[in-house]
Order: C-alpha cells, then sequence, then structure tokens
C-alpha cells in the first residue's frame, strides 16, 4: 500500500528563518512520483514541485528547495528565509507508477505560520 | 490559459436537499478528478473520469453522490440528498496524463449542510 507521512503537524517560525518540511513515504513501486502542493489561506491548492523517482538531483527555485532520498524514502522541503506569504498548509502527496495506480495519496498535511 | 474552474465557490443548503458542484477542467487536459477536503480524513479521491468516462468511483462515499462528465469541459458532482457530514470543501482537478502527470486543482467549492 501506498502512503504518505508528514509527522509535522504545524510548524511556527519567525520570519527570515529557514524551515523544512518533512515528508516520509511508502510504496512498493520502482517507478513513481513526488509532489508537493501550496494550501494558502484561501483555500486553493497551488501545484509546487513533481519529482520521479530516478532523479534524485535535488532543485532549488528561489527560496524553495527539495531534497529527495530515495535511500530513507524522504521528500523534505525546505524553505529559505521564510516570509509571512509562506504561511500555509503544505501537502506532500505520492503517485505510483509501475502499480499503474495513478492516484494522488497525499500526507496530512503541515500547517506553516511564518511570524513577522 | 485558464486554469481548473469550479462553481459555486460557496454553498449553503438545509439538510435533504439537493446540491450540484461544477467543473470546468484545463482544455486539452483529459483526466478529470474530484475531490473532497475534511479535517477528519484530510484530502481524499472521490472518482475521476478519463475522456469523459468514469474510471474509478470507489471513493465515492455512497450512493447519494453521483458524478457525470457529459462532455470534455464540464462536470458535475451532485449530492442528493444533502447530509450535514456532507459539509467539506471539494476540489475538482485535471490533468494531462494518469501516471505520474501533475494535478492541477481548480478553487474548491466550500459546502455546508445545516
Amino acid at each position: 500500500a501506498q502512503k504518505v507521512t508528514q509527522a509535522q503537524t504545524e510548524i511556527s517560525v519567525v520570519e527570515k528563518e529557514d524551515v523544512t518540511l518533512d515528508c516520509v513515504y511508502e510504496t512498493r513501486d520502482t517507478t513513481y512520483y513526488l509532489f508537493w502542493y501550496k494550501q494558502p489561506p484561501s483555500g486553493e491548492l497551488v501545484f509546487l514541485i513533481r519529482r520521479n523517482s530516478f532523479d534524485e538531483q535535488n532543485e532549488i527555485s528561489g527560496r524553495y528547495s527539495w531534497n529527495f532520498q530515495k535511500s530513507t524514502s524522504s521528500f523534505n522541503f525546505t524553505i529559505t528565509a521564510s516570509q509571512v506569504v509562506d504561511s500555509a498548509v503544505y501537502f506532500c502527496a505520492l503517485s505510483g507508477g509501475s502499480s499503474n495506480t495513478g492516484k494522488l495519496i497525499f500526507g496530512q498535511g503541515t500547517t506553516l505560520q511564518v511570524k513577522p | 490559459d485558464a486554469g481548473v474552474i469550479q462553481s459555486p465557490r460557496h454553498e449553503v443548503t438545509e439538510m435533504g436537499q439537493e446540491v450540484t458542484l461544477r467543473c470546468k477542467p484545463i482544455s486539452g487536459h483529459d483526466y478529470l478528478f474530484w475531490y473532497r477536503q475534511t479535517m477528519m480524513r484530510g484530502l481524499e479521491l472521490l472518482i475521476y473520469f478519463n475522456n469523459n468516462v468514469p474510471i474509478d468511483d470507489s471513493g465515492m462515499p455512497e450512493d447519494r453522490f453521483s458524478a457525470k462528465m457529459p462532455n470534455a469541459s464540464f462536470s458535475t458532482l451532485k449530492i442528493q440528498p444533502s447530509e450535514p457530514r456532507d459539509s467539506a470543501v471539494y476540489f475538482c482537478a485535471s490533468s494531462g496524463g494518469f501516471l505520474g502527470e501533475t494535478q492541477y486543482f481548480g478553487p474548491g467549492t466550500r459546502l455546508l449542510v445545516l
């Protein structure tokens, strides 16, 4: 069975601090895809990144970076120099490939509060 | 290009009434998904369509829920009769493929059943 665990329910930081959101996944697929979505207070779900299981290169996009480690089944998300606008719920999600299961399995989400 | 469009954005209704949620996927996307988000259960997939055909409705909670996709640019999710426990945010998403393709979400419909 596929599963995504986001152990951190809530994180509170002060603006300009760095923060890492953890994501651990379980799958028996050899091919799979990992995603991060952001849900700001307005409620929409915003796609942030997609990564396939064959690409373990870390990725950086501005203040955002992602660390994918197959050895520990983790796909962590770091925000550098956090800002108040980063306050949101962040979801990690998994989609299996080789088992033909393209459904998105979401973690429970991590609520990030960035205080000024 | 326009993203996924959902209507209404907010719906308040009384128990027993019929509720219809609407979705327009991104043009060219041939997969459409309906999700429900609640505090207790998080984000859960209700049903998805490929080329307007329902493929997997195993997430639909009960017979009171039904979904249709009469054409490539329109889908509905209907609840009849509605119950207070149906109160949730309902998201529609679309993607250009299934395995590993990114799903793009609409703004959601916040449903409150009194």
